[in-house]
């Protein structure tokens, strides 16, 4: 099947500090990446999302950016808080169909 | 809670027995996944249903699984014949017709085969 890689496998940071998480895509027809938060025993999150039409997009303190041609797209988490700890998946359209593919995730762990 | 539901919970049955899982989606998406999450990955895709018709089925989909809407709302996905692989968290996310694109997750059915 397509597939979505995501790095890095983990990630920690400072309070206060930014991270960024990166995924890409091999399906050239994919034209819809969401993000979901998954903390533990917890259902995935839609937390953001975009389409290939859009090249960047925001929401408070998160924002995903889009590159078609290189087919890459990245969360960036700003002023991060402790409680932004946890798993963090991006995911692709598959095809012109409505399944999603997603990545292995991020798990990203925010130190007081 | 008008949020996508799954019973049970928790599912424990020994090797070879059946298990069935429901769904319930958020209340007039037209459009219910069925993904499985092993642990450390993402989730996988396995099937879903537009109304009561199953579009697309994943190749991980064994002959062994099953899945059914038939009145277009509630989901059930029944595994017959499990095996210790099939032991996983089952998550059914469901999508409206507006925000067609945009999937909702359950908070799944965890699956230990025995």
């Amino acid at each position: 099947g397509e597939n979505v890689e995501q790095h890095p496998s983990t990630l920690s940071v400072q309070e206060g500090d930014s991270a960024v998480i990166k995924c890409t895509y091999s399906d050239s027809a994919s034209n819809y990446f969401p993000w979901y938060k998954q903390e533990l025993g917890k259902r995935p999150q839609l937390i953001i999302d975009i389409r290939s039409n859009v090249g960047e997009k925001k929401d408070q303190r998160i924002a995903v950016t889009l590159n078609k041609t290189a087919k890459h797209f990245s969360l960036h988490i700003t002023e991060t808080q402790p409680e932004d700890s946890a798993v963090y998946f991006c995911a692709a359209r598959v095809g012109s169909g409505y399944a999603l593919n997603f990545g292995k995730g991020t798990s990203l762990l925010v130190t007081p | 809670d008008t949020g996508v539901s799954q019973n049970p919970r928790h599912k424990i049955t020994k090797r070879g027995q059946n298990v069935t899982f429901r769904c319930d989606p958020i209340s007039e998406h037209n459009r219910l996944y069925w993904y499985r999450q092993t642990l450390g990955q993402g989730p996988e895709f396995l099937t879903y249903f537009q109304n009561e018709a199953q579009l697309e089925k994943s190749r991980l989909l064994s002959d062994r699984f099953s899945a059914e809407r038939p009145k277009g709302s509630f989901s059930t996905l029944e595994i017959q014949r499990t095996e210790q692989g099939d032991s996983a968290m089952y998550l059914c996310a469901s999508s409206s017709r507006t925000g067609e694109y945009e999937q909702y997750f359950g908070p799944g059915t965890r699956l230990t085969v025995t």
